[in-house]
Order: C-alpha cells, then structure tokens, then sequence
C-alpha cells in the first residue's frame, strides 16, 4: 500500500520563484492537510481539506495555496517563495475527523 | 488556543530499560484526543500511541503506555525495554473532539538516545 505519497523530497528554490508540492493517498480518506516542521517548533498545519471542494486555513496560511478538486490529491501551491518558507512540509490524511492521521515522509524545502 | 509542552528536549535511555517522555497540555475543553508520534532519522512521522479524553483507562501498544492526568491536563509516554530502534523525536500531539476541529497541536518534540 502507498498511503501517502509526497514529492518531491527534496527541492531548492530561489526567493520569488513559484512551486507545487504534490501530495497524493490511495486510501480514500476524506481528510487531509498541511502541515510544515521547523527546528524547535514542532509540526504547524497550514492548510485543511475535508473533502473534495472544501479546503480551509490551519495556523500559518499566509504565502500558501492549496485546492482540492479530487479526493487523492491536495496540492500545496507557493506563488513566490520567501527564505522563511524554508522547512520540511508534511502531508498528512485521515479517515474521519477523529480518526488518526497518516503522514507521508515529507519534502524538505530550501529557499536561497 | 491550545498549547502542548514537552519540557525535555533530550533525553537518553539504556538499552533493556524504561524511559518516561513527558507532556504537559492547556486546553478549557473536556473533550479532545492525546497522540504520541515519532520521528526516527528517516523523517516518517509514525503514530505511537493515541488516548482519548473521555476515557480514564491508560492506552497501551505493546512496550509503550501513556500516564493519562486529565486533571493535571498530564499525557506521558512510557517505553519499556527500550530497543535501539526506540531511537527518534518523539512528538506528543492534541487536538480538540469538538466539532469542526481539525487541528493537530504539536509539542516541539523530545530526542530520545537508546544507549547500546
């Protein structure tokens, strides 16, 4: 079983460049987020979707886009990188709302 | 908002024994689910263990269990007989049961060294 797919793993852009991260799961799961990791400040969820069409804002929103058109793909989308956007981002999805979430591996993001 | 707290940044175990990760939560609701994940080296974020509010008995998955204090708002991590595949962060995590909550909260994580 996949679960949930991320790529890529790892990218380098420059400041005010744009990018996609992928995020993809083959388990049919309603939930899914966003969530990035930053040295000693633990995982901050950026953005949610509950199911297709439906997406809202987690913590730290702002310089991020998602969209949600199908149930396995929840795309998160910088328009122009900055350097503090530098950070591991996680995907995450989940069954139900109360149901455990299942991370995917991770994209490690450097911004210069 | 919710805040979790993990006030050991580090902490080392050897080999065979039981280590204990402490949590520490603020939250006005009475309702709500406690995770531990882990991050081994790899990065994969694993769920360890999960504990839900409304129940008093501690949760267990073979050599971890939890110290569940709803009263002291308390979630520790036990791991006994401690492997070197033990070795991680370990995140403690919460989130509210309350309808439209789907926000985890995550404590800054604790390293864990397994010492052979």
């Amino acid at each position: 079983n996949a679960g949930v797919t991320q790529t890529p793993k790892f990218q380098v852009l420059k400041t005010g460049q744009s990018m996609t991260l992928q995020c993809a799961q083959d388990m049919n799961h309603e939930y899914m987020s966003w969530y990035r990791q930053d040295p000693g400040m633990g995982l901050r969820l950026i953005h949610y979707s509950v199911g297709a069409g439906i997406t809202d804002q987690g913590e730290v929103p702002n310089g991020y886009n998602v969209s949600r058109s199908t149930t396995e793909d929840f795309p998160l989308r910088l328009l122009s990188a900055a350097p503090s956007q530098t950070s591991v981002y996680f995907c995450a999805s989940a069954e139900g709302r109360n149901q455990p979430q299942h991370f995917g591996d991770g994209t490690r993001l450097s911004i210069l | 908002a919710q805040t979790v707290t993990q006030s050991q940044p580090e902490m080392s175990v050897q080999e065979a024994e039981t280590v204990t990760l402490s949590c520490t939560y603020d939250t006005s609701e009475s309702d709500y689910y406690l995770f531990w994940y882990k991050q081994p080296p790899s990065r994969q974020m694993i769920l360890v263990i999960r504990q839900e509010a409304y129940k008093q008995q501690n949760a267990t998955e073979n050599r971890f269990s939890v110290n569940f204090q709803k009263a002291a708002k308390s979630f520790s991590l036990k791991i006994s007989d401690s492997q070197l595949g033990d070795a991680a962060m370990y995140f403690c995590a919460y989130r509210s049961a309350g309808a439209g909550s789907y926000q985890l909260t995550f404590g800054k994580g604790t390293k864990l060294s397994v010492i052979p």
